[in-house]
């Protein structure tokens, strides 16, 4: 399987800072990496996929970047919804793997 | 708009079979547009797929995660548009929210993203 590893696992950030979350696979996957964000109680969201492809309806703050193994999800200035977890996953092959998510709290 | 929801008991006991179904709305599940899959959240485990049924010229086929593989079974109901997830000889390591999603035909030989899911249920495998 394909391990992909998330940091950090927990993110204490501010309204208004740009943050960066690091996603790693333990192998190539060209660009086939997601992002979704979820909120306790809830589904995982769809933020990404394709490494920068933006959902639609998904805010513009969010942006991804990255190719190969390494992979970032960044939010340009953080809005008071954006306190979450945030996961990533790779479909480049099954078994599909999940990263173990970022909790972004308040600080 | 494609819809999934979750349904089935919320408590197993264990070494019984986990049953769990998901009814589609918005897209039927014998289309080849949409791959549909299970995916499960624990505490101590995080997110795990757990496997993928789709549909090609009139066909199912299924992949599932190997560690589970020996356990598992994902099976369509096309006369209620449902599709199913059998998990054989549960153990409290089974206990997690499961998740049906569902991606389209994606660019990647067929791979995508889970655009859609459902809410998810709580099952609890308990002796």
């Amino acid at each position: 399987d394909i391990q992909m590893t998330q940091s950090p696992s927990t993110l204490s950030a501010s309204v208004g800072d740009r943050i960066t979350i690091t996603c790693r696979a333990s192998q190539n996957i060209d660009r086939w990496l997601a992002w979704y964000q979820q909120k306790p109680g809830k589904a995982p969201k769809l933020l990404i996929r394709k490494a920068s492809s933006l959902e639609s309806g998904m805010p513009s703050r969010f942006g991804g970047s990255g190719s190969g193994t390494e992979f970032t999800l960044t939010i340009s200035s953080l809005q008071p919804d954006d306190f979450a977890t945030y996961y990533c996953q790779q479909y480049h092959s099954y078994s599909y793997t999940f990263g173990q998510g970022t909790k972004l709290e308040i600080k | 708009q494609l819809q999934l929801q979750e349904s089935g008991p919320g408590l197993v006991k264990s070494s019984e079979t986990l049953s769990l179904t998901c009814t589609v709305s918005g897209a039927s599940i014998s289309s080849s547009s949409y791959y549909w899959a299970w995916i499960r959240q624990s505490p101590g485990k995080g997110l795990e797929w757990i496997g993928t049924m789709w549909w090609y010229t009139g066909k199912t086929y299924t992949y599932y995660d190997p560690s589970l593989k020996s356990r598992v079974t994902l099976s369509p109901d096309t006369s209620k548009n449902q599709f199913s997830l059998r998990v054989n000889s549960v153990t409290a390591a089974d206990t997690a929210v499961y998740f049906c999603a569902s991606t389209g035909f994606g660019d990647n030989r067929g791979h995508d993203a889970f655009n859609v899911w459902g809410q998810g249920t709580l099952v609890t495998a308990s002796s």
